[in-house]
């Protein structure tokens, strides 16, 4: 069965910081990684996706297979990116997004 | 708007009774999802249409029940309602229900149960 890890339930960092959310998958084929951000309990909004390898507001995530990683980074954060952040997968055998419990960031101003 | 719509918004019922919630796909979108989003459980997926066929089921309990209509939208219906049912019901798109596709979710249905 595939699983979502997202270690810490709460990151506080100061604005200007960096910023990194940890994501950890299992899963033993080749699955499809995302991270969604939830502002406020709102509608949940793609941040990026790892196919794409492209930085949106900053953040980018780089698929580490050899450690089943997809960590989410910024290098200055922003006080607007305080927000619930979750990192969630697809695969070929379950089209669903299977969700980490999530990682609510705070940033300090 | 072209994007994922949910009606209603908000919805207070109490124990025993059924509520239908209904989701419209993004324009062209062939599959819809159902997730369901609680403080203890997270976010559950509950069961995914394909243009009016069923193509996934996860964690939907068997008083729940959900049906895509020709026009493509969706319906989640809830019966014999209890406490830990309240929850925030968030229904999702995608173009053709790859996993490769991306999920464009609407703005969710918060269910309060009295």
């Amino acid at each position: 069965a595939q699983r979502v890890t997202q270690p810490e339930k709460l990151l506080s960092v100061f604005k200007g910081a960096p910023v990194e959310l940890k994501c950890n998958y299992s899963y033993s084929g080749s699955p499809e990684l995302f991270w969604y951000v939830q502002y406020s309990r709102q509608r949940l909004q793609l941040l990026l996706r790892h196919i794409s390898r492209e930085s949106i507001k900053g953040f980018t995530a780089d698929l580490n297979k050899g450690e089943t990683s997809f960590h989410l980074k910024k290098p200055f954060a922003q006080e607007e990116d305080s927000a619930m952040y979750y990192c969630a997968l697809t695969s070929g055998s379950a089209r669903q997004l299977t969700f980490g419990s999530g990682t609510q960031l705070t940033v300090l101003p | 708007d072209s994007g994922v719509t949910q009606t209603p918004k908000h919805l207070i019922t109490a124990t025993g009774q059924r509520v239908t919630l209904r989701c419209s796909p993004r324009s062209g979108d062939l599959s819809v999802y159902w997730y369901q989003q609680s403080l203890d459980q997270g976010l559950q997926f509950l069961i995914q249409y394909y243009n009016g066929e069923e193509r996934a089921k996860g964690n939907i309990l068997e008083r729940f029940s959900a049906q895509q209509f020709p026009d493509l939208h969706s319906e989640l219906n809830l019966s014999s309602l209890e406490l830990g049912d309240s929850a925030l019901y968030f229904c999702a798109s995608s173009q053709a229900g790859f996993y490769t596709d991306t999920q464009y979710f609407g703005p969710g249905t918060r269910l309060t149960v009295l």
